[in-house]
């Protein structure tokens, strides 16, 4: 099992859509959770992190964790062409504290 | 601008040769990394520091070494290229190596082995 899945995707949405990402990840003593946006030919960029459990929102964003089923999911509502990106979540602590432990990543095209 | 900068941006070099790449940060963190991405996107880390000491080494083969003459550098060299060394290297870096600290990372450099 790897440390960390996402759906590859590719994931094509309408403007306007609500979308979700989703992230499982196998150290159950991952203590937070990180996502990351990376543009094409750019480097990653974070957008949000949550370490507890339940939802975080910011703006049109929405981070949310279970921990008890190992889940961490980004939320993106009203959804803009400028969305387009892959999304990387990236769970950290446990047994590998110092690191960042990436997903291969979800990419997302969002069409007017 | 505070930031996290890499050179060169591009690096176009024959197999076997040895190169290098180097990182600077001046956000005054302490930890600094090496990540590699591949052709297929997949971020992987290969090297951390902290204040200077090596505390990540995922398994990289021992032609790749990094050198962290202070806190704000971290260089990447990488002796006798091998084809399968073509990816993009980001350097990152955060104020400690702790769970919660956001990685900020450079722009990257693209590495093409020929």
């Amino acid at each position: 099992q790897k440390e960390v899945e996402q759906d590859p995707g590719p994931l094509s949405v309408p403007e306007g859509a609500i979308v979700s990402l989703n992230c499982t990840y196998s150290d159950r003593g991952s203590q937070s959770f990180f996502w990351y946006r990376q543009y094409s030919g750019k480097s990653p960029e974070l957008i949000m992190f949550i370490y507890s459990n339940g939802d975080k929102e910011d703006g049109r964003f929405t981070a949310q964790l279970n921990k008890a089923s190992q889940y961490v999911s980004l939320l993106i509502r009203d959804s803009q062409p400028s969305d387009s990106a892959t999304y990387l979540c990236a769970p950290r602590g446990g047994t590998s504290y110092g690191k960042l432990t990436f997903g291969q990543g979800t990419i997302l095209t969002v069409h007017p | 601008d505070t930031a996290v900068s890499q050179t060169p941006k591009y690096l176009v070099t024959q197999m076997g040769n040895d190169k290098s790449i180097k990182c600077e940060q001046n956000l005054g963190h302490d930890t600094m990394y090496w990540y590699k991405q591949d052709s297929k996107k997949f971020l992987k880390i290969m090297f951390s520091y902290n204040n200077k000491e090596l505390i990540i080494n995922e398994t990289v083969p021992n032609r790749f070494s990094p050198k962290s003459p202070d806190k704000a550098h971290l260089n990447l060299h990488i002796n006798s290229l091998e084809l399968g060394d073509s990816a993009v290297y980001f350097c990152a870096s955060s104020q400690a190596q702790d769970p919660y600290n956001e990685q900020f990372f450079g722009p990257g450099t693209r590495l093409t082995v020929l």
